[in-house]
């Protein structure tokens, strides 16, 4: 079936600009996760959806980035202001009951 | 919150050898760990992980042994080949993940 799908692929933004990126879920599975990734580095948490519960922002930089999650489904990741230190790849996973997560190909921002 | 450590950041190995990558995690009612493979420009993709209810789990040349009196986890591969090199990552089901390990296997 069908796996994890993010948009863009590649976005290229000028600092100062709001971006929204896009995460397409496997149907059926009620947990969403955010990741941060810059090159050469490790997976930054940023926020998780679980079910219709309150979603864990704990992971959140600034209050430039929100994401809410529509219906249980499609998940959207703003960032506003961008800054150039916003540059990385987002990664986007889904999973059933907080096990196996299965990650989209990410969408890489590049803020110039 | 939750804290995952990860050792060693880095580990260079002849083809052939075993490598060993310790996670530690800090919640005691964590109950699955996993470990995660990225490959150069790729996704993170599960290799292997392991519900608390048992000690060791093997798949093939890779294996996982968890400690939960001292919260840690262990990935293990046996036999390692160039196509092993990749940067591995443990998870708590919180969804932080340790700093990764960047495994380079020679041959």
């Amino acid at each position: 079936g069908a796996g994890v799908s993010q948009s863009p692929s590649n976005k290229v933004t000028e600092k100062g600009k709001d971006v929204e990126l896009r995460c397409d879920p496997i149907s059926g599975h009620t947990a969403l996760y955010w990741y941060r990734q810059s090159l050469g580095q490790g997976l930054e948490f940023l926020i998780y959806f679980q079910g219709n519960s309150a979603p864990d922002k704990s992971g959140l930089p600034s209050d430039r980035f929100s994401a809410e999650r529509t219906g249980g489904s499609v998940s959207t990741l703003t960032i506003q202001r961008t800054q150039q230190e916003d540059s990385a790849v987002y990664l986007c996973a889904s999973s059933s009951d907080w096990y196996e997560q299965y990650f989209g190909p990410g969408t890489r921002l590049t803020v110039t | 919150g939750e804290n995952v450590e990860q050792h060693p950041s880095t580990l260079s190995v002849q083809e052939g050898d075993s490598a060993v990558i310790k996670c530690t995690y800090s919640d005691s009612a964590s109950n699955y760990f996993p470990w995660y493979k990225q490959e150069l420009g790729k996704r993170p993709q599960l290799i292997i992980d392991i519900r608390s209810n048992v000690g060791e789990k093997k798949d093939q040349r890779i294996a996982v042994t968890l400690n939960k009196t001292a919260k840690h986890f262990s990935l293990h591969i046996t036999e390692t080949q160039p196509e092993d090199s990749a940067v591995y990552f443990c998870a708590a089901p919180s969804g932080i993940f340790g700093k990764g390990t960047t495994l380079s296997v020679s041959s």
